[in-house]
């Protein structure tokens, strides 16, 4: 099946540091990337849609200069969060889209726990 | 835009018997997708279970089933002969058909607890 492969699996940094988080399709070249956020026992929340070749589309009260989102390939997108916070502290997951599988055809990666100190 | 919610924050129950977790949505469209994931503490999100809004038979999946009540917007998930290892966090999630394909409205989750 699809493998989505998401790093690093934790993180910790520095408050006001960059940190940069990798998802990347191993098996299928992924179109469209979501990026999701889940604060602890919430639920998850779309932050934005990434396009191969194209500028992210970011959902409402999503800070698109904070979260920096680059989908340069058809098999890697990345999230840098910018000028980390403790309230940016949180999980992020990604999920990939395999267009010719229609409906079902995207797979989640195993998420990020950044811890921003 | 759509809505997902799910009004029990936590449920539990004995190992062996069944439970039902609810889930209701709110959408204008005609065409759309309905899943139950399971996020165990590992935080990996696992497929249970998926509906597709078109077809009126309820999807099963071995102990799991659903009932899906379109015109009530409504789409509880049912867990026979609950495992140990059902305990988990369980979403409900929307996906419009078409070009939203992947992008998932989540409920705001339910975590189960089998009790042994």
């Amino acid at each position: 099946g699809a493998v989505v492969s998401q790093h690093p699996s934790w993180v910790i940094c520095k408050s006001g540091t960059s940190v940069k988080i990798e998802c990347r399709s191993l098996d299928f070249q992924a179109t469209t990337m979501f990026w999701y956020r889940q604060f602890p026992k919430q639920s998850l929340m779309l932050m934005a849609t990434s396009n191969e070749g194209s500028k992210a589309t970011y959902e409402q009260g999503v800070e698109k200069d904070k979260f920096l989102i680059n989908h340069a390939s058809l098999t890697l997108s990345t999230l840098t969060v910018t000028s980390a916070h403790p309230e940016d502290s949180s999980f992020y997951i990604c999920s990939a889209r395999d267009p010719g599988q229609g409906a079902y055809g995207y797979t989640f990666g195993s998420g990020t726990r950044l811890t921003v100190v | 835009a759509q809505t997902v919610t799910q009004s029990q924050p936590e449920m539990s129950v004995q190992e062996a018997e069944t439970v039902t977790l609810s889930c209701t949505y709110d959408t204008s469209e005609s065409n759309y997708y309905l899943f139950w994931y399971k996020q165990p503490p590992s935080r990996q999100m696992i497929l249970v279970i998926r509906q597709e809004a078109y077809k009126q038979q309820n999807a099963t999946e071995n102990r799991f089933s659903v009932n899906f009540q379109k015109a009530a917007k409504s789409f509880s998930l049912k867990i026979s002969d609950s495992q140990l290892g059902d305990t988990a966090m369980y979403f409900c999630a929307f996906m419009l058909s078409g070009t939203s394909y992947g992008k998932l409205t989540f409920g705001q989750g339910t975590i189960l607890t089998v009790h042994p």
